[in-house]
């Protein structure tokens, strides 16, 4: 295990409404990541916070939002929800910003109906 | 348009049998991982090169970063059921902060 842990670990919403999703990181880690995995296909970055600010982000709408809080835990939110946005969402955490190596939570597999 | 392209896609083969897969890009990278998942679960972090030319080991498995830093390779020997995953690399542009850009995926399947 990675000692990051993600809530819930399945979700099913329906076209329109909006989504939260938790990432706990790994002890004394202060940099977490988002990735959306398709089915089939590697993740694809959503965007990174660094002690509470985002630094860095994908190519993805501004319906797809984050915060970090002071313990370096993080969220994930998705307004508007669509049909494409089913897919499994991961979380990683990393020491800093700088270093290689993240270390990935299980994953929320949402479904949008 | 894939920034890292895998190759194979699918790959079936008996246990005890090599494998070879591929992670090709045409841009530089500052460092290459690669992970393997199973279903349900995250990435597994196994291995970060860094260096144009390195060969890292663990175990049965043999990982090279090409000189150019644009490639690079997993190689498994006698490969066993407990390998079965999808593997994916994934990459750093030092002009992309700490964004990894990741491969679609090689799904390994060792049959017994």
């Amino acid at each position: 295990e990675t000692g990051v842990t993600q809530s819930p670990t399945h979700l099913i919403k329906t076209r329109g409404q909006q989504v939260t999703l938790r990432c706990s990181s790994q002890s004394g880690h202060n940099t977490v990541s988002w990735y959306q995995q398709a089915l089939g296909q590697g993740p694809q970055f959503i965007f990174q916070y660094y002690r509470e600010e985002e630094n860095g982000r994908g190519n993805f709408p501004p319906r797809f939002s984050g915060l970090q809080f002071p313990n370096y835990s993080s969220e994930l939110n998705v307004n508007a929800l669509e049909l494409d946005d089913s897919a499994l969402y991961l979380c990683a955490s990393r020491v800093d910003r700088v270093s290689y190596e993240q270390y990935f939570g299980p994953g929320t597999r949402l479904t949008v109906t | 348009t894939q920034l890292l392209e895998q190759s194979p896609q699918f790959l079936s083969i008996q246990e005890g049998e090599n494998l070879t897969v591929y992670c090709n890009s045409s841009s530089v990278f500052s460092s290459l991982q690669w992970y393997r998942q199973e279903p349900g679960e995250g990435p597994v972090l196994l291995v970060t090169v860094v260096t144009g030319g390195e060969v890292k080991k663990l175990k049965r498995l043999t990982f090279q970063f090409g000189d150019a830093r644009k490639d690079s390779s997993l190689h498994i020997t006698a490969a066993q059921p407990g390998d079965t995953g999808l593997y994916l690399c994934a990459g750093l542009k030092e002009t992309s902060g700490s964004r990894l850009t990741f491969g679609e995926g090689t799904q390994l399947t060792v049959n017994p």
